[in-house]
């Protein structure tokens, strides 16, 4: 099992820019979310999803999308990039017991 | 919602002493509670839970122990290696949602 893949690792954008950030699972497991990690303010809910087709927002949704078509995929949506979105960006997906499973992350610079 | 405190945001200590890490919480719901180890670069991974029906854990070297009446739960790792060296983060959910909500993480440091 590969586990929560990324994509991409990097990544520079200009202000105003959208992107997607890409999340895949290969253990079938049913819940997803994205976090966002910045120095000093831990790990925080962007969004987040208990199976396909059902998603909902977390601590800081606002300017990201999502939408969960597939158990296996959850991308993540930057609709007009802000400086203030750069960030680190984590994926996890939860297994049945509650344990969560993080890939390796992505490294946001909006300029 | 839920809060989480965790406390120290830095912790130093020389190789092979013992290291406490304090995490509070407001929810009484809350019923689970992982730990988290990030090292440089990497994305965080689980390395010991414990749920409400249980007051301590152990797992070799590292153990947690939960006071439910407190709303309080520690990570204690002893005979600490540099390799220990890392962002610990820990994290409360309640049964049904699953969803944690985590602490601002510590930064242990272990001097050779």
């Amino acid at each position: 099992n590969a586990g929560v893949t990324q994509t991409p690792k990097f990544q520079v954008l200009k202000t105003g820019q959208s992107m997607t950030l890409q999340c895949a699972q290969d253990m079938n497991h049913e819940y997803m979310s994205w976090y966002r990690q910045d120095p000093g303010m831990g790990l925080r809910l962007i969004h987040y999803s208990v199976g396909a087709g059902i998603t909902d927002q977390g601590e800081v949704p606002n300017g990201y999308n999502v939408s969960r078509s597939t158990t296996e995929d959850f991308p993540l949506r930057l609709l007009s990039a802000a400086p203030s979105q750069t960030s680190v960006y984590f994926c996890a997906s939860s297994d049945k017991r509650g344990r969560w499973f993080f890939g390796p992350g992505t490294r946001l610079t909006v300029l | 919602g839920e809060n989480v405190e965790q406390h120290p945001s830095t912790l130093s200590v020389q190789e092979g002493d013992s290291a406490v890490i304090k995490c509070t919480y407001s929810d009484s719901a809350s019923n689970y509670f992982p730990w988290y180890k990030q090292e440089l670069g990497k994305g965080p991974q689980l390395i010991i839970d414990i749920r409400s029906n249980v007051g301590e854990k152990k797992d070799q070297r590292i153990a947690v122990t939960l006071n439910k009446t407190a709303k309080h739960f520690s990570l204690h790792i002893t005979e600490t290696q540099p390799e220990d060296s890392a962002v610990y983060f820990c994290a409360v959910s309640s049964g049904g949602s699953y969803i944690p909500t985590f602490g601002r993480g510590t930064s242990l440091i272990v001097h050779p």
